[in-house]
C-alpha cells in the first residue's frame, strides 16, 4: 500500500506571497491531518479533515487554512507569507474509528519564505 | 494545556552503547506515541501505549508507560548508527486525531 505522498516536496517564496501545499493519504484513510515543524517550537497541530470537514483546529492565524476533497485528498493554504512561515509542513492520515488515532506522516513539504 | 517534556535533548554516543530518553506529561496520557524522525523525512510511528505500566519491545527498542501514564521511557541496547534521528512522543488527546508532541530528543550514534 503506497504511503501518504505530499507536493511539491521543496517550495521557496517570497514574504507577502501565498502557497498551496497538497497531500494524498493512505487509501482508505479519510482524516488528514496537517502540522508545522519548525526547529524552536517543534511540531505542532495546524488542523484535520475528516469527509471534507475540518474536524479539529489548531492555535495558527487565519492565514492558514485548508481543505479536503471527496478522494479524501487534501490542500493546506497559507496567505500572505512571513518569514515565520519557513518551515517543514507535514501531512499525517489516519483510518479513523480505530479506538487510538495512529497517524501516518508524509515526507514533508519544505517552505521557505525569504 | 498539555506540555511533554522529552529529555534530554541532545544525545552522541558510540556504536553498541545502552541509552534510555525520557517523556514526560504535565497531565495524564490518554495514548503515547513513540516515533522517529530521520532528516528530510516525516515521523514513523514506532509504538503505541496505553495501559498504565505497559512494556512494549521492538527489536533493540524497549518501551515503557509509567504505571501513572504520565511518563515513558525508552531504552535502546547496543544501539547502531542506523538509530540516528529525532525520537519524538506524542498523546493523541482524544480529540480527533489531534496529537501533541514533545520537542524531541536527538540521537546520534557514531560508528
Amino acid at each position: 500500500k503506497a504511503g501518504v505522498t505530499q507536493t511539491p516536496r521543496y517550495l521557496i517564496k517570497t514574504r507577502g506571497q501565498q502557497v498551496t501545499l497538497s497531500c494524498s493519504p493512505i487509501s482508505g484513510h479519510r482524516s488528514v491531518s496537517w502540522y508545522q515543524q519548525t526547529p524552536g517550537q517543534g511540531l505542532q497541530f495546524l488542523f484535520e479533515y475528516f469527509s471534507e470537514t475540518q474536524r479539529n483546529k489548531g492555535n495558527f492565524p487565519g492565514r492558514f487554512s485548508g481543505r479536503q476533497f471527496s478522494n479524501s485528498r487534501s490542500e493546506m493554504n497559507v496567505s500572505t507569507l512571513e518569514l515565520g512561515d519557513s518551515a517543514l509542513y507535514l501531512c499525517a492520515s489516519s483510518l479513523d474509528g480505530t479506538p487510538i488515532y495512529e497517524q501516518y506522516f508524509g515526507p514533508g513539504t519544505r517552505l521557505t519564505v525569504t | 494545556t498539555q506540555l511533554l517534556e522529552q529529555s534530554p535533548q541532545f544525545l552522541s554516543i558510540q556504536e553498541g552503547e545502552n541509552l534510555t530518553v525520557y517523556c514526560n506529561s504535565s497531565s495524564v496520557f490518554s495514548s503515547l506515541q513513540w516515533y522517529r524522525q530521520e532528516p528530510g523525512e516525516g515521523p514513523v510511528l514506532l509504538v503505541t501505549v496505553v495501559t498504565g505500566g505497559e512494556v512494549k519491545k521492538l527489536k533493540r527498542l524497549t518501551f515503557q508507560f509509567g504505571d501513572a501514564r504520565k511518563d515513558s521511557s525508552l531504552h535502546i541496547t547496543a544501539a547502531q548508527p542506523g538509530d540516528t534521528g529525532l525520537y519524538l512522543c506524542a498523546d493523541n488527546t482524544g480529540a480527533n486525531s489531534k496529537l501533541t508532541f514533545g520537542k524531541g530528543i536527538t540521537l546520534s550514534v557514531r560508528p
